[in-house]
């Protein structure tokens, strides 16, 4: 079966760094992507990894260790724009994305 | 050019009326997928095609649901007798080749249903 957590929620301060965890367990991999999404609209693409390692892309930076079935995405220099859904998937070998449940990101002044 | 788009926006229906929603995915991209979303959830996998082959249609929760791609571009989910259960918003999300490993899925802004 296909399994894909990361918590719920988070909270995190303006100008700070947080980092969101996914953890997952899947029948196959063929990559893994972040999405963010905000209230009310539609999921827009963030990042993917499918080699161990860290992958940058400005304020925005995931991370992906295949034999530990996890990732992160790191949000530097936070800003209150940055408050939304945060969403982890995993594209299993028949080229299908699983989602987990999203990490509702709240950024406070 | 223009991204995936999904009508109605909002569907208010009563309960076992039969709705039908609407995509429109990027001109070009083969694959098609339709995803379910409750209130504070993450995407639910409904069905999805790929070209002219058979729908993987293993996401589907019964068989009140149904979808349809004709010609290999628009798409409609069919949801037939309607149950308060069936209230979410139904994304479609479309990408260029789904054989690979990075196939970007682009969403559509979704439609919202809300069964009364």
């Amino acid at each position: 079966g296909q399994n894909i957590d990361q918590p719920t929620e988070m909270t995190a301060t303006e100008g700070a760094i947080v980092q969101i965890n996914c953890t997952y367990q899947t029948s196959g991999f063929n990559g893994l992507f972040w999405y963010q999404q905000h209230a009310g609209e539609a999921p827009t693409f963030l990042s993917y990894n499918v080699l161990d390692g860290l992958e940058e892309k400005g304020r925005f930076s995931s991370f992906l260790s295949r034999s530990k079935g996890y990732s992160y995405l790191l949000l530097k220099e936070l800003q209150m724009k940055d408050s939304a859904s945060y969403l982890c998937a995993v594209n299993n070998a028949g080229n299908m994305l699983t989602f987990g449940g999203g990490t509702r990101l709240m950024v406070k002044p | 050019g223009a991204g995936v788009s999904q009508s109605p926006s909002n569907k208010v229906t009563e309960k076992g009326k039969d709705v039908e929603l609407r995509c429109d995915p990027i001109s070009g991209h083969t694959a098609l997928y339709w995803y379910r979303q409750s209130l504070g959830q993450g995407l639910e996998f409904l069905i999805y095609f790929q070209g002219n082959s058979a729908p993987d249609k293993s996401g589907l929760p019964s068989d009140r649901f149904s979808a349809e791609r004709t010609g290999g571009s628009v798409s409609t989910l069919t949801i037939q007798r309607t149950q308060q259960e069936d209230s979410a918003v139904y994304l479609c999300a479309s990408s260029l080749v789904a054989s690979g490993p990075y196939n970007e899925q682009f969403f559509g802004p979704g439609t919202r249903l809300t069964v009364l």
